[in-house]
């Protein structure tokens, strides 16, 4: 089974300032999806970013980009230009190829809470 | 994004009773949707998949009596809390899956989540 760790449970980061949320995750398969997920209080789900690991080309959402290092198995995001509003519960998740899970169940990492200081 | 709803966003019943809540995707058919619950400040954890017109698969350890899960059209599943006991008290989330076959990607789309309060 994979497994996604989240090693850092807390980042704090400053208004407008840059904050790297770190991901790796353990697999044998070759082609698949990861995923991050903001969590406000609000505790409503929100997709941030996704990314095809055929893809090379790493994911971009406006301020929100990651750094995939397949060989190394990370799957880092980058907030830039950080907001109050990115306050959140961040979780990277995990999917497995069609092939192997035809469902399409997400592997979830334990998460990062994100603090934003004004 | 597509969007999940998810109804009662809050219920509190007593120990003993049932509990129904309901999941729907509102623009798009889901034949696979996901129920999830989580505890404070902890990661989601997948309790089954559910799947329209068969049997829900449950996870390893979700008791399959006590959780009744019902997938009985593209864009509604229902799970029923069944004799709920203060230890069922949590938060339930569920999720659908787009298929982006309108044209969009593969992603699960999540609903606001119901918190259960079992007095």
């Amino acid at each position: 089974a994979q497994t996604v760790t989240q090693s850092q449970p807390e980042m704090s980061v400053q208004e407008a300032e840059t904050v790297t949320l770190s991901c790796t995750y353990d697999t044998s398969e070759s082609d698949y999806y990861l995923f991050w997920y903001k969590q406000p209080p609000s505790r409503q789900m929100i997709l941030v970013i996704r990314q095809e690991a055929y893809k090379q080309q790493n994911a971009t959402e406006n301020r929100f980009s990651v750094n995939f290092q397949k060989a190394a198995k990370s799957f880092s995001l980058k907030i830039s230009d950080s907001q109050l509003g990115d306050a959140a519960m961040y979780f990277c998740a995990y999917r497995s190829p069609v092939l192997s899970d035809s469902w399409g169940k997400l592997q979830f990492g334990a998460g990062t809470q994100v603090v934003v200081t004004p | 994004g597509a969007v999940v709803s998810q109804h009662p966003s809050r219920v509190i019943c007593k120990s003993g009773t049932s509990v129904k809540i309901e999941c729907r995707s509102l623009d798009f058919q889901a034949t696979t949707m996901f129920w999830y619950r989580q505890f404070p400040k902890q990661s989601l954890m997948l309790m089954a998949t559910s799947n329209e017109g068969s049997k829900a698969t449950y996870e390893q350890g979700v008791e399959k009596d006590k959780f009744l899960i019902n997938h009985a059209s593209l864009t509604l599943s229902t799970l029923t809390v069944t004799s709920a006991h203060p230890e069922d008290s949590s938060f339930y989330i569920c999720s659908a899956r787009d298929l982006g076959l309108a044209g969009g990607t593969d992603t699960q789309y999540f609903g606001p989540g119901t918190r259960l309060t079992v007095l």
